[in-house]
């Protein structure tokens, strides 16, 4: 099983500000890599697929690099609504797995 | 529009069974491949398996926490996934989200989930 590993566990940034976040795989996933949204209360919602493509509707404020085993999303001036836990996800390999999380809190 | 409408889940005691049901609307089901997600309370996601489309058999492929225990299935003529839970333990608690596999193969699509809490 590939064990995906996202860093930090939080994340506190300023409204209007930039925020990284990284998510590394145990072995290659190549570039499939997906990253997600969620909010309090709320399902999940699809942002970034392919390691770095926008799904349709994300504002292009969201950025999605990397491949392999190293991968990263970037919010380039954090809106109020972005602050939310954000999970990777890897679907190379089966299992399908996912990290762990980075909660982004406003500072 | 694009929508998955999840039902079924509740309190069971463990051991026992319970189906979930995915209503899909908005697209053609039929030609995409379903994947059950779960989330435990105030824990991160974990996928739960997956069921291809028809034209790809169909098969299915499972988490090992679940494997043996849960079955994916569909009806495509009613345009429904359904995740059977047999054998249910405690540590199956959690919020159920039902999703689509989009072409990209990303999970493109989440309904609102469903609790099912394991508990005596």
């Amino acid at each position: 099983e590939i064990v995906m590993t996202q860093s930090p566990a939080t994340l506190s940034v300023s409204p209007g500000e930039r925020a990284t976040l990284s998510c590394r795989a145990s072995q290659s996933v190549s570039s499939n890599l997906a990253w997600y949204q969620q909010k309090p209360g709320q399902a999940p919602r699809l942002l970034i697929y392919g390691a770095s493509t926008r799904a349709t509707g994300i504002p292009a404020r969201f950025s999605g690099s990397g491949s392999g085993t190293e991968f990263t999303l970037t919010i380039s001036s954090l809106q109020s609504e972005d602050f939310a836990v954000y999970y990777c996800q890897q679907y190379n390999n089966w299992p399908i797995t996912f990290g762990q999380g980075t909660r982004l809190e406003i500072k | 529009e694009v929508q998955l409408v999840e039902s079924g889940g509740g309190l069971v005691q463990p051991g026992r069974s319970l189906r979930l049901s995915c209503t899909a609307s908005g697209f053609t089901f039929g030609d995409y491949p379903m994947s059950w997600v779960r989330q435990a309370p105030g824990k991160g996601l974990e996928w739960v398996g997956f069921i291809r489309s028809k034209p790809f058999g169909g098969t299915t492929e499972y988490a090992a926490s679940v494997k043996g225990r849960f079955t994916i299935s569909r009806d495509d003529s009613k345009s429904i996934a359904y995740l059977q839970m047999n054998s249910l333990k405690t540590e199956d608690t959690a919020v159920y989200y039902c999703t689509r596999r989009g072409g990209i193969a990303a999970l493109d699509y989440w309904g609102q989930g469903t609790l099912v809490t394991v508990s005596s």
